[in-house]
């Protein structure tokens, strides 16, 4: 496998639930992004991991729990969330050692909340 | 936050014809990179711009940076059915180095 890949593409949760998404790269980057795309609003960061380190919290609400194992994998647990959490999640990756680098994104987690 | 502003948000054109697609900010980029996205897919990079003034092309596509390095501009001559996406701008700050701030994008039609 190549790129970015997460799992699974479709998340349907009612609000009591805990669920996880799961994201994968094959691309030996050292830095892993979630982020939030709602429609007509701009993407939302919400975290960011540098070295297997969180570098970045966007303030995101604490019903969104990242992890970074190591640094070709990344969740994000997600537990009793709201209906206005629906949205695409989308995993990127980049190489932290360039300064204008490419972030490569995955194809979206979309989540929708009962 | 530093904000970016797109415009338009939906654009909606004949196969054949030219459009123009903006992104600006009060603040100065130190670079600025444009993404397409597709339905069911990721945000894929275009062009990444860096130096003032500065236009790059991508086959039908021209992207320019402003001289002062606070807007940029996407041309598309003779689009395409295949030129259909969410066109977004993401800029990176001269003081927030590493984070890319996104707009809200421009939904592009082309319709044949």
């Amino acid at each position: 496998e190549t790129g970015v890949t997460q799992t699974p593409r479709h998340l349907v949760m009612g609000m009591t639930n805990k669920k996880s998404l799961k994201c994968e790269q094959h691309l030996g980057h050292n830095a892993m992004y979630w982020y939030k795309q709602s429609a007509k609003k701009p993407l939302e960061l919400m975290f960011v991991y540098s070295l297997e380190e969180r570098v970045e919290n966007n303030s995101v609400p604490s019903r969104f729990s990242p992890e970074c194992p190591n640094s070709s994998h990344l969740f994000l647990h997600l537990h009793t969330l709201q209906p206005e959490d629906s949205a695409l999640y989308l995993c990127a990756s980049r190489s932290d050692r360039q300064n204008t680098g490419e972030l490569f994104f995955g194809e979206g987690s979309r989540l929708t909340v009962l | 936050t530093q904000l970016l502003e797109q415009s338009p948000q939906f654009l909606s054109i004949q196969e054949g014809e030219n459009l123009t697609v903006y992104c600006n900010s009060s603040s100065v980029f130190s670079s600025l990179q444009w993404y397409r996205q597709e339905p069911g897919e990721g945000p894929v990079l275009l062009v990444t711009v860096v130096t003032g003034g500065e236009v790059k092309k991508l086959k039908r596509l021209t992207f320019q940076f402003g001289d002062a390095r606070k807007d940029s501009s996407l041309h598309i001559t003779a689009a395409q059915p295949g030129d259909t996406g969410l066109y977004l701008c993401a800029g990176e700050f001269v003081d927030s180095w590493g984070k890319l701030q996104f707009g809200a994008g421009t939904q592009v039609v082309v319709t044949p």
